[in-house]
C-alpha cells in the first residue's frame, strides 16, 4: 500500500532550527511536496523536490533521497508565525497526491 | 487576483438533509480536487477532475457527488448517505499532469457540522 510517515508533533524554541522528517512508500513517485497549514486554515505551497538533493529557499530548506523514500523539511532562525502544520504529499504514478497526517510545530519563546 | 474561494466558511446542517458546497476557480487550471480532513488526520480525497464534464472518486466517496459542468466550478454535495458528514472540507486545483507536476492550491475551506 501507499504510505507517508511523519511525527504528529514536534516542539521548537524561536529563533532555532528544526527538521521534520517524513518517509513515503508510493506507487511509483513524481516527486514531494511541503506544505504549511495554519490552525483552522488552507494549506499553502512550500516547496517541491524530484531530485535528489537540497532546495533551498529563504529560511525554509527541502531535501529528498529517492533510493530512501525520505525526505525533510528544514526550518531556521524560527519565528513564532511557523507554529503550524507541515504536511508531506508524495506524487505517485499516477500523478495523484498521497498525504501525510502532518506534523504539528510548536514554537516556544 | 486569481484564487480559489469557497462558500460559505461555516455551514450548518441537521442530520438527514442534503448539502452542496461550491468552489469556484479562476486560475484557469484544468484539475480540481475535493478534500476532506478530519482533526489529528491528513487531507483524504473525496473526488476529483481534470477536464470538464469527467470526474473520478477519491479513496472516500461514498455519500458525495459532484459535477464539473464548467471549467471554473466543481461543487460537491455531501449528501444524507454520509454517515460522518462533520469535517472540514477543501478543495483545491492545479495545473493537469500532461504539463507537469505543479503544486495544488488550495481554498479556505468550509467547516461543515451536522447535528
Amino acid at each position: 500500500g501507499q504510505n507517508i510517515d511523519q511525527p504528529t508533533e514536534m516542539t521548537a524554541t524561536e529563533g532555532a532550527i528544526v527538521q521534520i522528517n517524513c518517509t513515503y512508500q508510493t506507487s511509483g513517485f513524481n516527486g514531494l511536496f511541503w506544505y504549511q497549514q495554519h490552525a483552522g486554515e488552507a494549506p499553502t505551497f512550500l516547496s517541491y523536490n524530484v531530485l535528489d538533493g537540497l532546495e533551498e529557499k529563504g529560511r525554509f530548506s527541502s531535501f529528498l533521497s529517492r533510493s530512501k523514500g525520505y525526505s525533510y523539511l528544514l526550518l531556521k532562525e524560527l519565528q513564532m508565525k511557523d507554529s503550524a502544520s507541515y504536511l508531506c504529499a508524495a506524487l505517485d504514478s499516477n500523478y495523484q497526491l498521497i498525504w501525510g497526517a502532518g506534523t504539528k510545530l510548536i514554537i516556544k519563546p | 487576483d486569481g484564487g480559489i474561494t469557497q462558500s460559505p466558511k461555516y455551514l450548518f446542517r441537521k442530520e438527514g438533509q442534503n448539502v452542496t458546497l461550491s468552489c469556484e476557480q479562476n486560475l484557469n487550471h484544468d484539475a480540481m480536487y475535493w478534500y476532506r480532513q478530519d482533526p489529528g488526520q491528513g487531507l483524504r480525497l473525496i473526488y476529483y477532475s481534470q477536464i470538464v464534464n469527467d470526474f473520478q472518486k477519491g479513496d472516500i466517496a461514498e455519500g458525495y457527488s459532484v459535477s464539473r459542468e464548467k471549467k471554473e466550478s466543481f461543487p460537491l454535495t455531501v449528501t444524507s448517505a454520509q454517515k460522518n458528514p462533520t469535517a472540514f472540507y477543501l478543495c483545491a486545483s492545479s495545473k493537469t499532469p500532461d504539463r507537469g507536476p505543479g503544486e495544488q492550491y488550495f481554498g479556505p475551506g468550509t467547516r461543515l457540522t451536522v447535528t
